[in-house]
């Protein structure tokens, strides 16, 4: 158990809808980060936060977007679905964003587009 | 841009029948290479980070090496427990964690 917590587990919904995936990373840690495997692509980043403020971007699409809250879980949201967003959706968190630190990625969110 | 390459992309080992995954990259200014260990429908788990050519780390039948363009993770002795999917990543001085495309390893008893 690496400490970091997502809800749900699993989603299925229909193309069109917006849906809300959420982390809660490690106890005291402040980054979190988000990202997406499907399986032609591997495990994407999509992007960072820091403490509340987003610290680095990879390849999100624009109908996505995330936000840290100020108890610095996070939530990633993604709407106007297609069937392609079907994957499986990390989170992982490390003390303090920098890039020697080690990141721990939470147990996912299968997200399932019919 | 960083480039994550690992090979082979499968590997069948009889119980007991050590081998090792290879890890090649390509990155300016690496600041980190992180091995996890991933099982079907879960998390990826963190196993080991190296820092610079040279470092080795050490944990049960599992150990990592890095050189200046590739890293190794050598299984000896595998259970068939330590069937999984293996991944490498690399950190440059941006903020990107680039992955490879893993290395599925099974491990028959």
């Amino acid at each position: 158990d690496s400490g970091v917590t997502q809800t749900p587990k699993h989603l299925i919904t229909a193309t069109g809808q917006r849906v809300t995936l959420r982390c809660s990373p490690r106890s005291g840690d402040l980054s979190v980060y988000w990202y997406q495997q499907s399986l032609d692509q591997g495990l994407q980043f999509l992007i960072q936060y820091y403490n509340g403020e987003e610290r680095a971007k990879g390849n999100i699409l624009e109908r996505f977007s995330a936000q840290q809250f100020p108890d610095l879980h996070s939530e990633l949201n993604l709407s106007s679905l297609e069937l392609g967003d079907s994957a499986l959706y990390f989170c992982a968190s490390s003390v303090a964003g920098r890039p020697q630190e080690t990141q721990y990625f939470g147990p996912g969110t299968r997200l399932l587009v019919l | 841009e960083d480039q994550v390459t690992q090979s082979p992309e499968a590997l069948r080992l009889q119980e007991g029948e050590s081998s090792s995954l290879n890890c090649s990259y390509t990155v300016s200014g690496l600041r980190g290479l992180f091995w996890y260990r991933q099982d079907p429908g879960k998390g990826p788990e963190f196993l080991f980070t190296l820092y610079s050519a040279g470092e080795e780390k050490e944990k049960e039948r599992l150990k990592a090496t890095l050189t200046k363009k590739e890293s190794f993770l050598h299984i000896t002795a595998p259970k068939p427990e330590d069937s999984a999917t293996y991944l490498c990543a690399v950190r440059s001085a941006g903020n990107m964690l680039t992955f490879g495309g893993g290395t599925r390893l099974m491990v028959k008893p």
